[in-house]
C-alpha cells in the first residue's frame, strides 16, 4: 500500500538551476526520508529529518517537513547532470517499525 | 559501492520452476527487506525481519517465501511465479532496534523475468 503522492511526476530543468520536489503522505510518521535511483539501479539514501524537524539541509540538498499538512519537499541547488535520477520520498509509518512507504517518485533531468 | 549484495542480478524462469534470490550485508545491521519494483513505479514493500524474526509481511502470496537463515543473510524463494512478478528485486538493510526505521542501505537488485 502506497501512502505518498509526489509532484511533479517529470521535471526537466537546464544546469545550474534549482529543483524542487513535494511530497505528502496519509498517516502519522516517525521520520521522512529521501532517496534517489538512478536508472534500473538501487536506491541511494539523501537525508532523513524527523516528525520533530521542520528544516534539515546537507550539501546542496534541503528538505522541509510540515507535518500539518502531511507533506515535505526536496529542493536541489545549483543541479548538475549528475542528478539526474528518479527521486522518491519514503514514509517511516508511525508504531509500525520498519514499515517504510514510498512515493509515487519524480523523474529528474537536468540538461547541460 | 553498495555494502548489501544481491545474486543473481539477472534471473530468467518459467512458472513452475523453483528459485531463490539472495542478499548479503555485513554491516552489523539487524533489520532487512524485501522490495519489488516494478518499470517506473515505487518500490512496494514485501518483507521485513527484524532480529531474523518475519516481523513485517505485506500480504505478498505465498509463492513468495522469504527465509533470513542468519543476520547477514536474507533469501527469497520463489515457486510457480505468474507473468506479472517480473519486476526488479530489491533488498535493503538498517541498524534495526527502536521505534523508527533508519536509513536504509540497498542492494543493485536482482531483476527477475517470469516467462
Amino acid at each position: 500500500s502506497q501512502q505518498g503522492e509526489e509532484d511533479p511526476q517529470a521535471l526537466s530543468i537546464q544546469e545550474g538551476e534549482n529543483a524542487t520536489m513535494n511530497c505528502s503522505y496519509k498517516t502519522s510518521i516517525n521520520n521522512l526520508q529521501w532517496y534517489r535511483q538512478n536508472s534500473g539501479r538501487g536506491l541511494v539514501h539523501l537525508i532523513l529529518i524527523r516528525s520533530n524537524e521542520r528544516e534539515k539541509h546537507s550539501g546542496r540538498l534541503r528538505v522541509t517537513l510540515d507535518t500539518s499538512k502531511k507533506s515535505s519537499s526536496l529542493l536541489i541547488t545549483a543541479s548538475r547532470a549528475a542528478d539526474t535520477a528518479s527521486y522518491f520520498c519514503a514514509t517511516d509509518v508511525y508504531n509500525q517499525g520498519g514499515k517504510l512507504i514510498f512515493g509515487q517518485g519524480t523523474e529528474l533531468s537536468v540538461k547541460p | 559501492d553498495t555494502e548489501v549484495t544481491q545474486t543473481p542480478k539477472h534471473l530468467v524462469m518459467g512458472m513452475t520452476n523453483k528459485k531463490s534470490l539472495k542478499c548479503e550485508q555485513h554491516m552489523g545491521h539487524r533489520a532487512m527487506y524485501w522490495y519489488k519494483q516494478k518499470a517506473k513505479k515505487p518500490p512496494e514493500l514485501m518483507f521485513v525481519y527484524s532480529y531474523e524474526k518475519l516481523s513485517i509481511n505485506e500480504s505478498v502470496p505465498s509463492r513468495f517465501s522469504p527465509e533470513c537463515p542468519n543476520s547477514s543473510l536474507l533469501n527469497l524463494h520463489l515457486h510457480a511465479l505468474q507473468p506479472e512478478d517480473s519486476a526488479l528485486y530489491l533488498c535493503a538493510s538498517s541498524q534495526g532496534g527502536g521505534r523508527a526505521t533508519g536509513e536504509l542501505f540497498f542492494g543493485e537488485g536482482s531483476r527477475l523475468t517470469v516467462l
